[in-house]
């Protein structure tokens, strides 16, 4: 079946700008995450969903990122004002739910703010 | 909190020689630990993980992890290593809430 998809797979945008970035992830998984990962580092898990709701919001970096996931599927990550230090790359990842569940990773958006 | 420290950024060894990339955790619960690999311009897979049970636990690419409570360590080995090898290795840990911690990342690079 279909992986985690990602769109856009790149993104270039000019600081001070607002991005979206979706996620879908394999269907049937109640459990969706996002990571972001930076250059030389290992991913940085910033929220987690199960179902509709964030079940974890603790890795967000602060209030001008924001998640959504309204229908338990498809996610949208929210990066408000960007600036150049939000620049990586940002994977999402899907799972069942249950605990130790492997994660399904997409194959990530790669965000340059300018 | 839990962490995760990959003590090596970097393992070069040559083909056919055998290979371990350490990976040492701390969390003051019970945690599942799972090491991910990412080959050249390709996403993260899963490569291996530890829920309980026998502490060793082996891939299909003849990679195996020991998980040694006492010592919180989740050591990658394989006995002989193929240019195909070549990617990089995350260790990761998550507890009951899923949320997933990774290392920093061991770049693996085997040299014919």
């Amino acid at each position: 079946g279909a992986g985690v998809s990602q769109t856009p797979s790149n993104k270039v945008t000019e600081k001070g700008k607002y991005v979206e970035l979706r996620c879908d992830p394999i269907s049937g998984h109640t459990a969706l995450y996002w990571y972001r990962q930076s250059l030389g580092q290992g991913p940085e898990f910033l929220i987690y969903f199960q179902g509709t709701g964030a079940a974890d919001d603790s890795g967000l970096p602060n209030d001008r990122f924001f998640a959504v996931r309204p229908e338990g599927s498809v996610s949208t990550l929210k990066i408000q004002r960007t600036e150049r230090g939000d620049s990586a790359v940002y994977l999402c990842a899907s799972s069942r739910g249950l605990a130790g569940d492997t994660q399904y990773f997409g194959p990530g958006t790669r965000l340059t703010v300018l | 909190a839990q962490s995760v420290t990959q003590l090596d950024s970097q393992v070069p060894v040559f083909e056919e020689a055998p290979v371990e990339l350490r990976c040492n955790y701390s969390s003051s619960v019970s945690v599942y630990l799972f090491w991910y690999v990412q080959y050249p311009n390709q996403g993260l897979q899963l490569l291996l993980k530890y829920l309980s049970g026998s502490t060793l636990v082996e891939s299909i690419n003849g990679f195996e992890a020991e998980f040694n409570k006492s010592q919180t360590s989740f050591h990658l080995r394989k006995p002989s290593v193929h240019i195909s090898d070549t990617a990089e290795y995350f260790c990761a840990v998550t507890i009951n809430n899923n949320d997933m911690r990774f290392g920093a990342g061991t770049r693996l690079t085997v040299k014919p």
